[in-house]
């Protein structure tokens, strides 16, 4: 079926620090979404691409949708403490009505 | 508060037991999906239901089941229960499908001793 492939698994992260992962699947998809989960709680959505090649922003986080529909990345610039936690690339499949196929997630956390 | 609300947030049962968890999605949302988190396997989508009808089901295993009701809350049901079903169970919901993403729930914590 198809996969989601998301690295780094986990990072470590000063405060300041930007921050990049990625996603890449070996299918096209034409949603690509970022989400961070907290823990104790569901995945919170902070970035859809809709467009190949689309760069999007929310504050400081930066997510592009890669030129070939295989691939994403998501950026953090100037980390803070509360990044610190588990960010998920999903692809939507089937269509408009379709649903999520799921990273297995970045885990990050702060440099002891 | 996400507006989806799962309960319960914990439950602890024993092998061989069934369980219902249950989901009250958004207001407004149409569609309601079931994920499961465990630690080594991320985020596996269970089912889709859309205005009370199935609409895709993905790595659910015959034991368990679940459905849309009128009021467009979603029970699943977890039967036989096993070691392995120890896991967070998620419950999203959307108003039309996916390409707008999903609100979750904060997740059922099933512990299965």
């Amino acid at each position: 079926g198809q996969q989601l492939n998301q690295s780094p698994q986990s990072m470590f992260i000063q405060e300041g620090e930007d921050v990049s992962m990625n996603c890449t699947s070996s299918s096209i998809f034409n949603t690509w979404l970022w989400y961070k989960q907290d823990p104790g709680e569901g995945p919170v959505l902070l970035i859809a691409l809709y467009k190949a090649g689309e760069l999007t922003s929310n504050g400081r986080l930066t997510a592009q949708f890669g030129i070939t529909r295989k691939d994403s990345f998501l950026n953090i610039s100037a980390s803070i403490p509360s990044d610190v936690g588990i960010y998920f690339c999903a692809g939507l499949v089937g269509g408009s009505q379709g649903n999520l196929i799921f990273g297995k997630g970045t885990k990050l956390s702060v440099k002891p | 508060d996400s507006g989806v609300t799962q309960t319960p947030k914990h439950l602890i049962t024993a092998t061989g037991q069934r369980v219902t968890l249950r989901c009250s999605p958004r207001s407004g949302d149409l569609s309601v999906y079931w994920y499961q988190q465990s630690l080594d396997q991320g985020l596996q989508f269970l089912i889709q239901y859309y205005n009370g009808e199935e609409r895709a089901k993905g790595n659910i295993l015959e034991r368990f089941s679940a459905q849309q009701f009128p009021d467009l809350h979603s029970e699943l049901n977890l039967s036989s229960l096993e070691l392995g079903d120890s896991a967070l169970y998620f419950c999203a919901s959307s108003v039309v499908a996916g390409s707008y993403g999903y609100t979750f729930g904060s997740g059922t914590r099933l512990t299965v001793v």
